[in-house]
């Protein structure tokens, strides 16, 4: 069972188009990230919510985490060929006087010009 | 932040051998983590590796394919024993610093399996 559900998994649109990711689950957590990875690279963060309701902006990108805190979103207005990439959200889970990141499935977004 | 280097970057190692990878961070973390993901995939926790002691594996993942090493704050390896094709993947890095929840990643070791 996956923990956090992403969707969609696949993307492909064209320059200029809108589009959004979202990332759902049944459990509540502190923190949601969303990262992007490009190529031949490892994932880099891009925004983590903290608080249920919060919108946190990065230039064309929107966040959302939701009020009950078990799910987000990510918007992307006039997607641009740059923004091709694979896009993960993950959320921390405290455990064994420890903890570790869980991430959802990722969604493969290809933005042609 | 931290800044993650990783050695080697890419490897083709033929089947039975073993590789060791290698993760140095600039600065002293408090957690170390090591992941495979498939290409255009997510990420799957291997295991947690432990300063001064045995790293925690995930379900699936089990010491004598995969041992750990974390001699110190800085620097962890993690070996691929006994290597088959299933085992082609990309291999990252990933520590957490300090208190928080926010993990910064390596660039990966790209591996293929003859």
């Amino acid at each position: 069972t996956q923990l956090l559900e992403q969707s969609p998994q696949f993307l492909s649109i064209q320059e200029g188009e809108n589009l959004t990711v979202y990332c759902n689950s049944s459990s509540v957590f502190s923190s949601l990230q969303w990262y992007r990875q490009e190529p031949g690279e490892g994932p880099v963060l891009l925004v983590t919510v903290v608080t249920g309701g919060e919108v946190k902006k990065l230039k064309r990108l929107t966040f959302q985490f939701g009020d009950a805190r078990k799910d987000s979103s990510l918007h992307i207005t006039a997607a641009q060929p740059g923004d091709t990439g694979l896009y993960l959200c993950a959320a921390f889970m405290i455990y064994n006087q420890g903890g570790k990141l869980i991430f959802g499935q990722g969604t493969e977004l290809s933005v042609k010009p | 932040s931290a800044v993650i280097s990783q050695k080697p970057s890419r490897d083709i190692c033929q089947r039975g051998t073993s590789l060791t990878i290698q993760c140095q961070v600039d600065s002293q973390v408090t957690m170390m983590f090591w992941y495979r993901q498939q290409p255009g995939q997510s990420l799957t926790l291997i295991a947690t590796a432990n300063q001064g002691s045995e790293a925690t594996y995930e379900s699936g993942f089990v010491i004598d394919k995969f041992p750990i090493s974390r001699p110190n704050l800085t620097f962890s390896t993690l070996t691929v024993s006994n290597m088959s094709p299933e085992d082609s993947s990309i291999y990252l890095c990933s520590v957490v610093t300090g208190a928080g929840e926010t993990q910064y990643f390596g660039p990966g070791t790209r591996l293929l399996v003859l």
